[in-house]
């Protein structure tokens, strides 16, 4: 099993949609949450932090939860831009070492 | 601003070639990584390096090494290219304390011929 696993992509959804992504991990001891945003031919860039109370940065939403080990990632209001892949990122308990998902494709349409 | 460089964006090496895959990071980071990117798998995580000379092997070591003699620079070595050594590489680095961003260098697209 995976350290950490994700919805398989593609998304293709119209724009305006809300669209939602799960990651599940399975070291239950890990301790930092993320989800990165990359662009076709770019590097990854943090999109958020994801907290244990859920947090939220305008129309995206991050929640996780620790019993489940699953953190998601809510989009509303889909945008053209939105378009890009979508990285879960797990820290786990040793050393800071980043887990990656192997990310979810996410394509808006008009 | 916040910088994770890699040697080059794009490298073209024959098989058998000794490689050598450059990443420095000006923030004073602890932790280093070493990734190769491939379609349908995700990040793979190569080496991880959270201190000078500190070295853990990741998911996927095998046919890799790496050096890191100074705390901004660390680098990835293929002792000898091989065609499924193809892919892209991404460095990154990050503190060691908890909750705090990744940032990652351009990549390098390597092909092995």
């Amino acid at each position: 099993r995976k350290e950490v696993e994700q919805d398989p992509g593609p998304f293709n959804v119209p724009e305006g949609a809300t669209v939602a992504f799960n990651c599940t991990y399975s070291n239950s001891a890990s301790q930092s949450f993320f989800w990165y945003r990359q662009d076709c031919r770019k590097e990854p860039k943090l999109l958020m932090s994801v907290y244990s109370s859920g947090n939220e940065d305008g129309r995206f939403t991050a929640q996780l939860n620790r019993a489940s080990q699953y953190i998601s990632l809510l989009i509303r209001d889909s945008k053209l831009s939105d378009s890009a892949t979508y990285l879960c990122v797990v820290i786990a308990n040793q050393g800071g070492k980043l887990i990656f998902g192997q990310g979810t494709e996410l394509s808006v349409k008009p | 601003d916040v910088k994770v460089t890699q040697s080059s964006r794009y490298l073209v090496k024959r098989t058998g070639e000794k490689v050598f895959l450059e990443c420095v990071q000006d923030m004073d980071h602890e932790n280093m990584f070493w990734y190769r990117q491939d379609p349908g798998l995700g990040l793979r995580l190569i080496y991880f390096s959270y201190d000078v000379k500190m070295k853990e092997k990741g998911d996927i070591p095998e046919g890799y090494s790496v050096s890191r003699e100074k705390k901004e620079r660390f680098s990835l070595i293929l002792e000898s290219a091989s065609t499924n050594q193809t892919s892209m590489y991404l460095c990154a680095s990050s503190a060691m304390i908890q909750n705090t961003e990744a940032f990652f260098g351009q990549g390098t697209r390597l092909t092995v011929v």
